[in-house]
């Protein structure tokens, strides 16, 4: 079956740190890769996807490169900041028909970043 | 942007008692719902896709007798944890699809004593 595997957290920073979350997936076929966050009390927002191998998704100075050589999908930013702090979900689905909208997540990363 | 909004976001019950989640789209409407459900330290695992006017579709190892799920209109599936026990505590989160973009609740956390 499919699976997302994700860097265990929590993940603590300091202002302007850079930032990697590590995020490798198995499929059978080629999905679609997203990074959800989610901020303390808030529900899960879409960040960022790519849909095919070598495709980078970017967004709020995120990014991650589908690598589809090493099943991986990792997240980057060059300065985090203090509002960076969430929990940061890796998943995959495959797209169309009843099939889109089936994620499989990743166990989450906690980003702490500190001023 | 579309909003989906779950209710209520924390609820304790007891042992043997049924809770009822609801999640609505806020400003669109959703023909097919996600139930996920997340355990600490663990992924959202899906439960089941909720369709509007028919029946749910259960994923594989969940009990549909255990957690019913009804999508009577198009801006509101429930979730329905029956005879709860404390092993169904967890983070239930809905998401909707619209115009090819998921959109997720901000969860509700339920704690069976």
């Amino acid at each position: 079956g499919n699976s997302v595997t994700q860097m265990e957290g929590p993940v603590t920073l300091s202002e302007e740190a850079f930032l990697t979350i590590n995020c490798t997936y198995t499929a059978t076929g080629y999905p679609s890769l997203f990074w959800y966050v989610q901020y303390p009390g808030e529900g899960l927002q879409l960040l960022l996807k790519a849909t095919k191998a070598d495709d980078k998704g970017s967004n709020k100075g995120f990014e991650a490169t589908y690598r589809k050589e090493t099943t991986s999908f990792h997240l980057e930013k060059g300065s985090v900041q203090v509002s960076d702090s969430a929990v940061y979900f890796c998943a995959l689905s495959f797209a169309g028909g009843t099939s889109y909208g089936k994620l499989t997540f990743g166990q989450g990363t906690i980003l702490t970043v500190h001023p | 942007g579309a909003v989906v909004s779950q209710h209520p976001s924390r609820v304790i019950c007891k042992s043997g008692t049924s809770v009822k989640i609801e999640c609505r789209s806020l400003d669109f409407q959703a023909t097919t719902m996600f139930w996920y459900r997340q355990f600490p330290k663990q992924s959202l695992m899906l439960m089941a896709t909720s369709n509007e006017g028919s029946k749910a579709t259960y994923e594989q190892g969940v009990e549909k007798d255990k957690f019913l799920i009804n999508h009577a209109s198009l801006t509101l599936s429930t979730l329905t944890v029956t005879s709860a026990h404390p092993e169904d505590s967890s983070f239930y989160i809905c998401s909707a699809r619209v115009a090819g973009e998921l959109f997720f609740g901000e969860g509700s956390r339920l704690t069976v004593l």
